[in-house]
């Protein structure tokens, strides 16, 4: 069975620009989650979408948004980027409720310069 | 504030050596508590988990974590540590907010094992 995938695995950007992650979760997993991870603030949560809809939020600003897709693709979109959102960003899927085991992709690591 | 707590950043222990990384929460009722591991360059892994039940909790790569109500700890330990445990170790919790849980992970706990 194939892992949680997510691209590019590295990025760089300017800062203003806009960037885009992709998240393929386990086949059969239907809840995605995101994160943001950074040596200061360690993992933030983001947001989890299931069945196309978001079901939780984090606390981050508007410039950052995600969407899941039918066949539970994720995408995440980060917009105006600024200096501090470089970071590690994490993608996590899992096939049940919040008892069940989060797998997690290996990151697309995002520098704005 | 509902919070989970790691109170080690860094911990170096000698291979061969037991290992014990703390992991305290503030929760009102009984969490649902986890430890991921993450080598460098990669995502994170789940270890272990505790939902209910027995409070001794055995996981993969020999690691085992106790659950304890009084102190409202989740601590990991194994007996002895191999080279390859080198890594992040992360405790985490699921917190409920107005029926919209999500998982909370700690700082972390950065481990070097010395030869």
């Amino acid at each position: 069975k194939a892992g949680v995938t997510q691209t590019p695995r590295y990025l760089i950007k300017t800062r203003g620009q806009q960037v885009t992650l992709s998240c393929s979760p386990i086949s059969g997993h239907r809840s995605v989650s995101w994160y943001q991870q950074t040596p200061g603030q360690g993992l933030q949560f983001l947001f989890e979408y299931f069945s196309e809809t978001q079901r939780n939020k984090g606390n981050f600003p508007g410039r950052f948004s995600g969407r899941q897709f039918s066949n539970s693709r994720s995408e995440m979109n980060v917009s105006t980027l600024e200096l501090g959102d470089s970071a590690l960003y994490l993608c996590a899927s899992r096939s049940q409720g919040y008892t069940g085991e989060l797998f997690f992709g290996e990151g697309s690591r995002l520098t704005v310069l | 504030a509902q919070s989970v707590t790691q109170p080690d950043i860094h911990i170096t222990v000698s291979e061969g050596a037991s290992l014990e990384l703390r992991c305290n929460y503030s929760y009102g009722a009984t969490p649902y508590l986890f430890w991921y591991v993450q080598s460098p360059g990669q995502g994170l892994q789940l270890l272990l988990k505790y939902f209910s039940g027995d409070t001794l909790v055995q996981g993969i790569k020999g690691f085992e974590a106790e659950f304890k109500r009084s102190q409202s700890s989740f601590n990991l330990r194994k007996p002895s540590v191999h080279w390859s445990d080198a890594a992040e170790y992360f405790c985490a919790v699921v917190i409920s907010n107005f029926g919209n849980e999500k998982l909370t992970f700690g700082t972390g706990t950065r481990l070097t094992i010395i030869p």
